[in-house]
């Protein structure tokens, strides 16, 4: 197994610039989850989905849009990109039998300048 | 809404020293807590999870008591190791739509040989 799977590593943007973080499990995880990590904040959820086609919103969503065609494929994307999400990007998932237990990507470093 | 507080790092201690980092918490009821660990350029890993008061989770030679009389839920090892080295995450459970989690800040321990 791959387990989270996320793409690209490093990423730079310029302020304006779309782009999509993508995202895939192979452990047949009903829940997906997205979180950027700052300094000093811990991870900070932006988005989840319970199951396809189910998303919903997390602490900070503004900025983001998700969607959840497939059980494996949960992608990011940033519309117009600006300086303030200059962060790590975590995608994770678990499973319903799993309480609390989430499995983690290596992680996305997006710069926007 | 829930929160979590942690103790700022970054902890240093030398090989073979005890370990304390303070972790509290606000929430309605008595949310399932958990500690996960993030190595230098990897995701976060599940460390430990307790999910009612009073119980004790263990791992690796760490562990944490479910305290629902202080809300807190402080992580302990009686002798680290350099390979201990890395940040380390205090959770609760986000809400009761799948296992999304609310983080503490983090607190960064470096372990010297």
């Amino acid at each position: 197994n791959a387990g989270v799977t996320q793409t690209p590593k490093f990423q730079v943007l310029k302020t304006g610039q779309s782009m999509t973080l993508q995202c895939a499990q192979d452990m047949n995880h009903e829940y997906m989850s997205w979180y950027r990590q700052d300094p000093g904040m811990g991870l900070r959820l932006i988005h989840y989905s319970v199951g396809a086609g189910i998303t919903d919103q997390g602490e900070v969503p503004n900025g983001y849009n998700v969607s959840r065609s497939t059980t494996e494929d949960f992608p990011l994307r940033l519309l117009s990109a600006a300086p303030s999400q200059t962060s790590v990007y975590f995608c994770a998932s678990s499973s319903p039998k799993g309480l609390g237990e989430q499995y983690f990507g290596p992680g996305t470093r997006l710069t926007v300048t | 809404g829930n929160s979590v507080t942690q103790m700022e790092g970054p902890v240093t201690l030398s090989e073979e020293a005890f370990l304390t980092i303070n972790c509290t918490y606000t929430a309605t009821g008595y949310p399932s807590l958990f500690w996960y660990v993030q190595y230098p350029g990897e995701g976060l890993q599940l460390l430990l999870k307790a999910t009612k008061a009073d119980d004790k989770g263990s791992n690796k030679g760490f562990e944490a008591t479910y305290r629902k009389e202080t809300t807190s839920f402080h992580l302990e090892k009686g002798s680290v190791q350099v390979s201990d080295s890395a940040v380390y995450f205090c959770a609760l459970i986000y809400n009761n739509a799948g296992n999304m989690l609310t983080f503490g800040g983090g607190t960064r321990l470096m372990v010297k040989p």
